[in-house]
């Protein structure tokens, strides 16, 4: 299987601009994540969703949006970028939020000028 | 606020054991991780503790003490390929992963 795949691999995009980065998942996992990860800090959650139809806030969700329409697809929408939104973004997936692993996508690199 | 605190960077030799710390302040404790990350590629898993003891996996060993706040992740006979970024992470009350900057390992012939 697939397991989880993101688009694109990387990117880089004007500033004020609006991109939505792709991520899908085959495992039929009920909770999905997005995190980014910058240099020198640990990976942070920007939005989660523990089941189709819902999502949260992380750590850091101003200028991101989400949504889970379905089980598989979790899409991150950045409305205007900016360019301290410059970072690697990961998806992640877990059959539920109390699993015991969380599997990571490929990542997407996104420059912000 | 929560923390997790782990070494920066680390050095060791091709067939030495190293042992990697992570100490952390979370609001809760419902697990930790540890993720191995090759530089430019995703995190992977390699280690669940959730009570206090030793876990071990071939030549990785997890060690939990909640008392503490504290763990650590034995690598024994240590490869070139294992050299990488090791994340640790918290799983805290609200099911969300608190993760640590990494500690950069690299090892030399």
């Amino acid at each position: 299987t697939a397991g989880i795949t993101q688009a694109p691999t990387s990117q880089i995009l004007a500033a004020g601009r609006s991109m939505t980065l792709r991520c899908t998942q085959d495992m039929r996992h009920n909770a999905m994540y997005w995190y980014r990860q910058d240099l020198g800090l640990g990976l942070r959650l920007i939005h989660y969703s523990n089941t189709a139809g819902t999502t949260g806030k992380g750590e850091v969700p101003d200028g991101y949006s989400v949504s889970r329409a379905n089980t598989d697809d979790f899409p991150l929408t950045l409305a205007s970028a900016v360019p301290s939104q410059t970072s690697v973004y990961f998806c992640a997936s877990s059959d539920r939020p109390e699993a015991d692993t969380q599997y990571f996508g490929p990542g997407t690199r996104l420059t912000v000028l | 606020g929560q923390n997790i605190d782990q070494p920066t960077e680390m050095t060791a030799t091709e067939g030495a054991i190293v042992q990697i710390n992570c100490t952390y302040q979370t609001s809760g404790f419902n697990g930790l991780f540890w993720y191995q990350q090759h530089a430019g590629e995703a995190p992977t898993f390699l280690s669940y503790n959730v009570l206090d003891g030793l876990e071990e996996k071939g030549r990785f060993s997890s060690f939990l003490s909640r008392s503490k706040g504290y763990s650590y992740l034995l690598l024994k006979e240590l490869q070139m390929k294992d050299s990488a970024s090791y994340l640790c992470a918290v799983r805290d009350s609200n099911y969300q992963l608190i993760w640590g900057a990494g500690t950069k390992l690299i090892i030399k012939p």
